[in-house]
């Protein structure tokens, strides 16, 4: 079955500090592949995205991602956390084949300490 | 440009009620899909709607339905409403025109079911 996997539940990390958020995906080819971010009684805000290409994909808010094709992984990264990127995180994939239906991971909820 | 907006905000109701939530499209965009985000959960898709048909559906009862309107914008209905109804719905629109439908959200409904 199509699925995507966010390992990590909760994340603390230090102001400053740097980031990676962990993404799997259980498909036989390649999806169109996502990452979303969540504040609290928001809707959900575009990262970035991978269609095709160079596997590192660079987003908004200073995140990049690196698509692993060995790995069916797409990790999110941030060199340097700010206290405003405290957040829930979601992976969200697109199968291909069918209507534009995401399917999202259960989602990180990031925490960040002064 | 105008981003999606959902309405009402919050919504408090018993079971067995009926519940209309109501969601405007980006302009421009002519196709919108629905998600339930359960607490705690990435949300999950629930269907989609194009030029006011129903566009594919996930894993829910009939009990939800929906409309999409000459201006795209859309309804979601939802019938005899349990309390594994409570969650966040969140509504997003594409456009068909686009070289992948990158979907825009709003800022959801939350539903609660006492």
């Amino acid at each position: 079955a199509q699925s995507v996997t966010q390992p990590d539940i909760h994340i603390t990390v230090s102001e400053g500090a740097s980031l990676e958020l962990r993404c799997n995906y259980s498909y036989g080819a390649t999806p169109y592949l996502f990452w979303y971010v969540q504040s609290p009684g928001q809707g959900l805000q575009l990262l970035l995205k991978y269609f095709s290409g160079d596997t590192l994909v660079q987003g908004i808010k200073g995140f990049e991602a690196e698509f692993k094709r060995s790995q069916s992984s797409f990790n999110l990264r941030k060199p340097s956390v700010h206290w405003s990127d405290a957040a829930e995180y979601f992976c969200a994939v697109v199968f291909s084949g069918g209507y534009n239906k995401l399917i999202f991971g259960a989602g990180t909820r990031l925490a960040v300490h002064p | 440009e105008t981003g999606v907006t959902q309405s009402p905000t919050h919504l408090i109701k018993t079971r067995g009620q009926q519940v209309t939530l109501r969601c405007s499209s980006q302009s421009g965009h002519n196709t919108v899909s629905w998600y339930q985000q359960a607490l705690g959960q990435g949300p999950q898709f629930i269907f989609q709607y194009y030029r006011e048909e129903e566009n594919g559906r996930g894993n829910f009862p009939p009990r939800f339905s929906g409309l999409q309107f000459p201006n795209y914008s859309s309804e979601l209905n939802v019938n005899a409403l349990e309390l594994d109804d409570s969650a966040l719905y969140l509504c997003a629109s594409s456009s068909r025109l686009a070289p992948y439908n990158e979907q825009f959200f709003g800022p959801g409904t939350r539903l609660t079911v006492l």
